[in-house]
């Protein structure tokens, strides 16, 4: 069976500093992996993919995860904080064939001035 | 990726009664999925909504109590029945694209007094 783990239900961090959320999966099989990004009174947009291939993901925002099958990890991070980033991100892990997403429990980021 | 929309964006209804949330995608897609999110928490898949047969669910979901309908590859609608204020939640359908990635709608708001 698959899961996911958030460490942190909630993170704060400074404008202009790095943003670090953390997700860690289990999976019997090859995963594909994804961040979900939930703006207030919005749905989930697409953060960034793992699927095959590259094991460091650019997505948008100027987001970036890299895929670590030894640590069983997907860890999104940001350089620099902007107040827009301020939002809800669910990490989410699938695998080929399988199509059903199976979710986190999400990390809500603040970002201060 | 496919645009999404859903109807209505969100609702207020009286226990016992019972609304129908549509989905309608601007393009033909295979697999058409529906979420719910309870308030603070993070998504929980209800079904998968099948072209022209039953849709199947997902443990602790029923028929009954979420019937689904999925006429043709563009639509799709979700009852909630006789409602009662624990189904106060967002609910969200989602279209898988290339590389099984999942695409969101807005999401239908739900308050059930």
């Amino acid at each position: 069976a698959q899961s996911v783990t958030q460490l942190g239900s909630h993170v704060s961090v400074s404008e202009g500093a790095l943003v670090l959320l953390r997700c860690n999966y289990s999976s019997s099989v090859p995963p594909y992996l994804f961040w979900y990004v939930q703006y207030p009174n919005q749905g989930l947009q697409l953060l960034l993919k793992y699927t095959t291939g590259a094991t460091l993901v650019k997505g948008i925002n100027g987001f970036e995860a890299e895929f670590k099958k030894s640590e069983t990890s997907f860890h999104l991070t940001k350089p620099s904080a902007h107040m827009s980033d301020a939002a809800e991100y669910f990490c989410a892990v699938s695998h080929r064939g399988y199509n059903k997403l199976i979710f986190g429990a999400g990390t809500r980021l603040a970002v201060h001035p | 990726s496919a645009v999404i929309s859903q109807k209505p964006s969100r609702d207020i209804c009286q226990r016992g009664t019972s609304l129908t949330i549509q989905c309608q995608v601007d393009s033909q897609v295979t697999m058409m999925f529906w979420y719910r999110q309870q308030p603070g928490q993070s998504l929980t898949l209800i079904a998968t909504a099948n072209q022209g047969s039953e849709a199947t669910y997902e443990s602790g979901f029923v028929i009954d109590k979420f019937p689904i309908s999925r006429p043709n590859l563009t639509f799709s609608t979700l009852t909630v029945s006789n409602m009662s204020p624990e189904d106060s939640s967002i609910y969200l359908c989602s279209v898988v694209g290339v590389e099984e990635t999942q695409y969101f709608g807005p999401g239908t708001r739900l308050l059930v007094l």
